[in-house]
């Protein structure tokens, strides 16, 4: 079945403590991409990448890490998290950005 | 910068009647332009997509969407609504030569008995 997982679903932290969102997608898909979702704020691209080793920052970049090291994965990092940074983030990943998105289930992170 | 104003955070509709859910955006160059729906609890899936020809494009679950380069307009309607399209609908658009892909802030639509 043609997807995106995202992992963790769920995940409530404290502030500072490093961690690691994965995104994997089967699609053999160029594009990926990380959306943040706030209520009110509708979503916002954190950063995008076009191919492996090609990541480029979107509009809401600051605090957030990624890395495209293999095409189907691509994880989101957070090395020192605040709570502002306490949101719904969803991977997505299509041919390019032209194409239809996929996007991963979503996950729920809140920090402390 | 490049933005997406969708005009309604808000749209209550009595089911079986005609919805419009407004999207304006902010370039003139060369666009491609997106229609996502949001349900409860669940992730984003495809409505509809412009990226050229015909300026009036239909999609899935009898949505419909046209586009207007010189009012920069990509308006999502729907003759007859159900009860199953309660959800959050955001419009999107990626202008080149950025590959950047930007949100509305998106209108939850609210359908009444």
């Amino acid at each position: 079945e043609a997807q995106v997982t995202q992992n963790p679903r769920y995940l409530i932290t404290v502030t500072g403590k490093k961690l690691t969102v994965t995104c994997s997608q089967n699609m053999n898909h160029e594009y990926m991409s990380w959306y943040r979702q706030d209520p009110g704020l509708g979503l916002r691209q954190i950063y995008y990448s076009m191919n492996v080793e090609v990541t480029d920052k979107g509009d809401v970049p600051e605090g957030y890490k990624v890395s495209r090291k293999e095409k189907r994965n691509f994880p989101l990092i957070l090395e020192s998290p605040s709570p502002n940074q306490t949101s719904l983030y969803f991977c997505a990943s299509s041919f390019g950005r032209a194409d239809t998105q996929y996007f991963g289930p979503g996950t729920r992170l809140t920090v402390l | 910068a490049q933005s997406v104003t969708q005009l309604d955070s808000q749209v209550p509709v009595f089911e079986e009647a005609p919805v419009e859910l407004r999207c304006n955006y902010s370039s003139s160059v060369s666009v491609y332009l997106f229609w996502y729906v949001q349900y409860p609890n669940q992730g984003l899936q495809l409505l509809l997509k412009y990226l050229s020809g015909s300026t009036l494009v239909k999609g899935i679950n009898g949505f419909e969407a046209e586009f207007n380069k010189s009012q920069t307009s990509f308006h999502l309607r729907k003759p007859s609504v159900h009860i199953s399209d309660t959800a959050e609908y955001f419009c999107a658009v990626s202008v080149t030569p950025d590959d950047k892909i930007i949100f509305g802030k998106g209108t939850r639509l609210h359908i009444l008995p």
